[in-house]
């Protein structure tokens, strides 16, 4: 099952508006990372914040991060119609049995138009 | 660089036929992540290794898939044989640690008809 579930699961907005997305997750995480994914083509990591960071900026992306609520934030500014992707967030988390993994939420497909 | 090189881009195949997915990591990078993208189930973790070593192959839907990194440069993730619910994009990824943010290739569409 995923770790992480976004919401909206689609936003559409117009070019110039601001787009924000919400991811929550389940267990207890090192960090939170955000990927944009254009249609038929791979995963693009945007930023990342770690567990005891509460705020990132990173050019337009601005991530919060609130680790009592299990939930994360991406705002996209001044939106631009490149901006029409899908976007995840994911979870890197501690393995019981050692080791590391990261696990996608399930996306928010974002369109930006004209 | 480069980036993270999959091939092919797009494989069509027979119900039980062996199919070969091939990734290059970026150079540098030492640990190797294997997902499977469907509608269905989004992205799903197959199988990660860390300095060429499998650490986590719990996501492997059964034993019809194997993946192996003989070196740092090179890794393949093999169905055999291959059924039509294995059709998905198939992505590869690399991180030079676990924790930081991760490189995906262009990924294989598998079709299995």
């Amino acid at each position: 099952s995923q770790q992480g579930e976004e919401d909206p699961q689609a936003l559409s907005i117009q070019e110039g508006e601001n787009a924000t997305m919400n991811c929550s997750y389940k267990t207890s995480i090192n960090n939170l990372q955000w990927y944009r994914q254009n249609s038929g083509r791979g995963l693009v990591h945007l930023i990342l914040i770690r567990s005891n960071e509460r705020e990132k900026h990173s050019g337009r992306l601005r991530v919060t991060l609130d680790t009592s609520k299990k939930s994360s934030s991406l705002l996209i500014t001044a939106s631009r119609a490149a901006d029409t992707a899908s976007y995840f967030c994911a979870t890197d988390a501690r393995l019981t049995g050692g080791g590391n993994k990261l696990t996608f939420g399930t996306g928010t497909q974002l369109k930006v138009e004209l | 660089d480069a980036g993270v090189i999959q091939s092919p881009r797009h494989e069509v195949t027979e119900m039980g036929q062996e199919v070969t997915l091939r990734c290059k990591p970026i150079s540098g990078h030492n640990s190797l992540f294997w997902y499977r993208q469907t509608m269905m189930r989004g992205l799903e973790l197959l199988i990660y290794f860390n300095n060429n070593v499998p650490i986590d192959d719990s996501g492997m839907p059964e034993d019809r898939f194997s993946a192996k990194m003989p070196n740092a440069s090179f890794s393949t993730l093999k169905i055999q044989p291959s059924e039509p619910r294995d059709s998905a994009v198939y992505f590869c990824a690399s991180s030079l640690r676990v924790s930081y943010g991760y490189t995906f290739g262009s990924g294989t569409r598998l079709t299995v008809v």
